[in-house]
């Protein structure tokens, strides 16, 4: 039973255009989202965040849009850029307690020139 | 500051043999968490300590043990590995700060072991 699902493997954007990342949830105690990027033979960087009393949040290039009647959370990265191909991991998490993580299965997104 | 370090960064176990992995965090957090990642799967977590002197179970803990003797330190053991645990462990720290609603953990650079 996945409680954090992105269901697209991977993803090809040409280089300056918006690239979206999808990602949906079934537990409805989860409060908190997190998107990390990963590149290979590294540890998951962390790039934003959103609690589930806000609906948008934006960083930058980065904006993470929340839905929660839909359990459905997205990021948009405007424009895109070859240094973001990577792997990207949506995870969910419960505010009180210890805020474990559970991750979604990542998508890797390539950017084309 | 270095961060969230881990050692080793490669290691090769036969079956049956027992190791420890090592995490340290230089931030002064409180929590700690071991996850393992496998192919096409996302991160799980094995075991987490919300303070020096406790620790918890997570997702997939069966396997492995672990230890907080310092705040500063998680350690990951394996006491007789077993090829399903051929995977990349990785370690994360965090401080939950409440004030600006920020709960991010932020991640070492991983442990990849291969059990044959």
């Amino acid at each position: 039973d996945q409680q954090v699902k992105q269901n697209s493997p991977s993803l090809s954007v040409q280089e300056g255009r918006i690239s979206i990342l999808n990602c949906d949830y079934t537990n409805s105690m989860f409060d908190y989202f997190l998107w990390y990027k990963k590149y290979p033979a590294e540890g998951p960087t962390f790039l934003i965040s959103i609690s589930s009393i806000k609906d948008k949040n934006e960083d930058g290039r980065f904006t993470v849009f929340l839905n929660k009647s839909a359990k459905h959370l997205s990021l948009h990265i405007v424009p895109s850029q070859p240094g973001d191909s990577a792997v990207y991991f949506c995870a969910a998490s419960v505010i009180r307690g210890a805020q474990k993580l559970v991750f979604g299965q990542g998508t890797r997104l390539t950017i084309n020139p | 500051n270095a961060g969230v370090t881990q050692t080793p960064k490669f290691r090769v176990l036969k079956t049956g043999q027992s190791m420890t992995l090592l995490c340290a965090q230089d931030m002064n957090h409180e929590y700690m968490y071991w996850y393992r990642q496998d192919p096409g799967m996302g991160l799980r977590l094995i075991h987490y300590s919300v303070g020096e002197g406790t620790t918890a179970k997570g997702e997939v803990p069966d396997g492995y043990n672990v230890s907080r003797l310092k705040k500063q330190n998680f350690l990951l053991g394996l006491e007789s590995a077993a090829p399903s645990q051929t995977s990349v462990y990785f370690c994360a720290s965090s401080y939950p700060n409440i004030r600006q609603g920020r709960y991010e953990q932020y991640f070492g650079p991983g442990t990849r072991l291969t059990v044959t």
